[in-house]
């Protein structure tokens, strides 16, 4: 079936520790996106990655789309890194993407200062 | 700016009634989507429109209905047959490349309560 599975679902860090999550996807689904969903509900992008790596500052991700996963890196982590952090696949149609986002069902984050 | 805008932030509405929410965007995408999500869970998709004049049932429709009349606007009305209103909603919008839809990005969410 379409299946996005995200582990762990819960994290508890100390500041300034490094951090792994990971995304698993079916092949019904492509074109992976990391967002981080602050406490007001927003989901804010972090990482638009169908395959290869990508860094923004202390954040990094990898997606090795051949083996159906994802990861997203978080180093140094700080208390605003606190979240939910959510990864979401496109539905696969006809080698393409039909573009609605297939969610995790997320990785609860706390950073304790 | 450039974005989508999702209003009221906060809505509250009676039982047997229809509510809208509303959503705009001026990033010039053609594709919206309306998700909701429920507490402690992941996003479900509610309805998407890919074109004007066009939208499709996501895997939750029911109880739901959309319009698509401008390539801005894709508002969602929650009706009185909806059971379980009460939920966060999240409107998204995303751009072709290619042929191929990218990257979405999403709203700031409207939180709906049935009292």
């Amino acid at each position: 079936g379409i299946q996005v599975e995200q582990s762990p679902p819960d994290l508890i860090l100390q500041e300034g520790a490094n951090s792994t999550l990971r995304c698993n996807f079916s092949d019904s689904v492509n074109n992976l996106q990391w967002f981080h969903q602050n406490p007001w509900g927003q989901l804010i992008n972090l990482f638009y990655i169908p395959s290869g790596t990508k860094q923004n500052g202390r954040l990094s991700a990898t997606t090795v789309a051949t083996e159906r996963y994802s990861l997203l890196y978080i180093s140094s982590s700080q208390t605003t890194d606190s979240g939910v952090y959510f990864c979401a696949g496109a539905l696969r149609l006809y080698g393409g993407s039909q573009g609605n986002l297939i969610f995790g069902k997320g990785t609860k984050l706390s950073v304790k200062p | 700016d450039g974005g989508i805008t999702q209003s009221p932030k906060y809505l509250f509405r009676k039982e047997g009634q229809n509510v809208t929410l509303s959503c705009e965007q001026n990033l010039n995408h053609d594709a919206m989507y309306w998700y909701r999500q429920d507490p402690g869970q992941g996003l479900r998709l509610i309805y998407y429109s890919q074109i004007v004049n066009d939208f499709q049932k996501g895997d939750i429709a029911e109880g739901y209905s959309v319009s698509r009349e401008k390539k801005e606007s894709f508002p969602l009305t929650v009706t009185s047959a909806q059971k379980n209103p009460t939920a966060f909603y999240l409107c998204a919008s995303s751009p072709r490349f290619r042929g191929a839809w990218t990257e979405a990005f999403f709203g700031q969410g409207t939180r709906l309560t049935v009292v």
